[in-house]
């Protein structure tokens, strides 16, 4: 089983930039998560996706971060414009209900 | 919101020794789903185990076991005769069933385990 891919690896921008990661979940898996890990902290969920619908986005920055699952799949995490504390680790997971997520290997982001 | 902690914010043993991983959770919900991950240096969570809150048969898996009390709202870990290789961050997590109306799951702040040579 191919598990949950994510793109890129690592990015670096500067404040005020743009970004977008973009994730694949395991083929089939109804929810996909978005976490923030800051580092030496535990993941934050930033959104919840049920097919392509919003479950909860409620910790999501919403005056700069955006998410989409278009066709209930792939999604994508935009960030417009960056802020210094948006240096963090981004992680895709993906899952059936009632089910164990499983993570990608995340996007180091780092803002200057 | 009901939380996950992980009372134990680092941990280092020398290896061979056993070592707990603490885990207290909050709930309202009558059906709901324990998890931990381990985080490797290279980052990557990796899913170890999932309880179930109708389950509180404690399990064993190698070098690994797992303690649910539902008495105590707690879901401990323990790492027998610990390896340099078990060093990591290890995380706890609750995810609500069914009957919770959402599966928004929460995690803890993460043990980090430091074994030594």
């Amino acid at each position: 089983e191919a598990g949950v891919a994510q793109s890129p690896r690592y990015k670096i921008i500067e404040k005020r930039q743009s970004v977008a990661f973009w994730c694949n979940p395991i083929s089939g898996h109804a929810t996909l998560y978005w976490y923030q890990q800051i580092l030496g902290q535990g993941p934050k969920l930033l959104i919840q996706f049920q097919n392509n619908g919003v479950v909860d986005d409620s910790q999501l920055p919403k005056d700069r971060f955006s998410a989409e699952r278009l066709k209930g799949v792939d999604s994508t995490l935009k960030i417009q414009p960056a802020k210094l504390e948006d240096s963090a680790v981004y992680l895709c997971a993906s899952s059936f209900t009632e089910s164990p997520l499983h993570f990608g290997n995340g996007t180091r982001l780092t803002v200057t | 919101a009901q939380k996950v902690t992980q009372a134990q914010t680092e941990i280092s043993v020398v290896e061979k020794e056993d070592v707990t991983l603490d885990c207290v959770y909050e709930t309202r919900d009558t059906t709901y789903y324990l998890f931990w991950y381990k985080q490797p240096p290279s980052g990557e969570l990796v899913f170890l185990i999932r309880r179930n809150s109708f389950d509180e048969q404690n399990e064993i898996s190698g070098r690994y076991s797992w303690n649910f009390q539902k008495s105590t709202s707690s879901f401990n870990f323990t790492i027998t005769a610990s390896q340099v290789v078990d060093s990591a961050v290890y995380f706890c997590a609750r995810l609500p069933g069914a009957s919770g109306g959402s599966y928004i799951p929460t995690f803890g702040r993460g043990t980090s385990l430091i074994v030594h040579p």
